[in-house]
């Protein structure tokens, strides 16, 4: 099936530094979503991307969709505490009997130094 | 209001135990659905529902049991399960089946 490769898969960075990660698949997505999960809690959507190449900002994150379709990249700038938390990419399938369900990546878990 | 709503926040059943988990949207979205996620890995889709009919199913095993009530309400029942079935289970709730999800705040289901 689709899969969504997500890295890294792990950042322990320092307070205040920029983050970058980024999702790529083999197949062509028309949509691309990004959550971020706090221990216990549900996935919040931090950004939704429609369009090939579009560029979106939330605060301090900002997410492309590829301009290829097969990808897309989170940044999160001047990171802080809270921004701690497990951040997936996830896109629907669009076909078949498979309509509607969401792909996930693997993840990329962030851990910030105070 | 952007709120899907799960309820109980944690429960630890036996194998033997029956119980339900409730799930509650009032954003006027119709589709649902329910999700199992392991510690540190994605969620992993089990049932859809659209316009308050099944239209996903997972291959999950039976001693789950979704139900549908209204274009508001989700439940899953659950039967006889087993220790490794201990997981966070999320709802969620789009406007369509391929618009963006927002999930509930999950139940940590512990099977003893």
């Amino acid at each position: 099936g689709q899969q969504l490769n997500q890295s890294p898969q792990s950042m322990f960075i320092q307070e205040g530094e920029d983050v970058s990660m980024n999702c790529t698949s083999s197949s062509i997505f028309n949509t691309w979503l990004w959550y971020k999960q706090d221990p216990g809690e549900g996935p919040v959507l931090l950004i939704a991307l429609y369009k090939a190449g579009e560029l979106t900002s939330n605060g301090r994150l900002t997410a492309q969709f590829g301009i290829t379709r097969k990808d897309s990249f989170l940044n999160i700038s001047a990171s802080i505490p809270s921004d701690v938390g497990i951040y997936f990419c996830a896109g629907p399938l669009a076909g078949g009997t498979s309509y509607g369900k969401l792909t996930f990546g693997q993840g990329t878990i962030l851990t910030v130094h105070p | 209001d952007t709120e899907v709503t799960q309820t109980p926040k944690h429960l630890v059943m036996g194998m033997t135990n029956k119980k339900s988990l409730k799930c509650e949207q009032h954003m006027g979205h119709r589709a649902m659905y329910w999700y199992k996620q392991k510690a540190k890995k994605p969620p992993e889709l089990m049932f859809v529902y659209s316009y308050e009919k099944l239209s996903i199913n997972e291959s999950v095993p039976s001693r789950f049991s979704p139900e549908c009530p209204n274009s508001s309400l989700l439940n899953l029942h659950l039967h006889a399960l087993q220790p490794e079935d201990s997981a966070l289970y999320l709802c969620a709730s789009s406007r369509a089946r391929i618009e963006k999800l927002f999930f509930g705040s999950g139940t940590q289901l512990s099977v003893l």
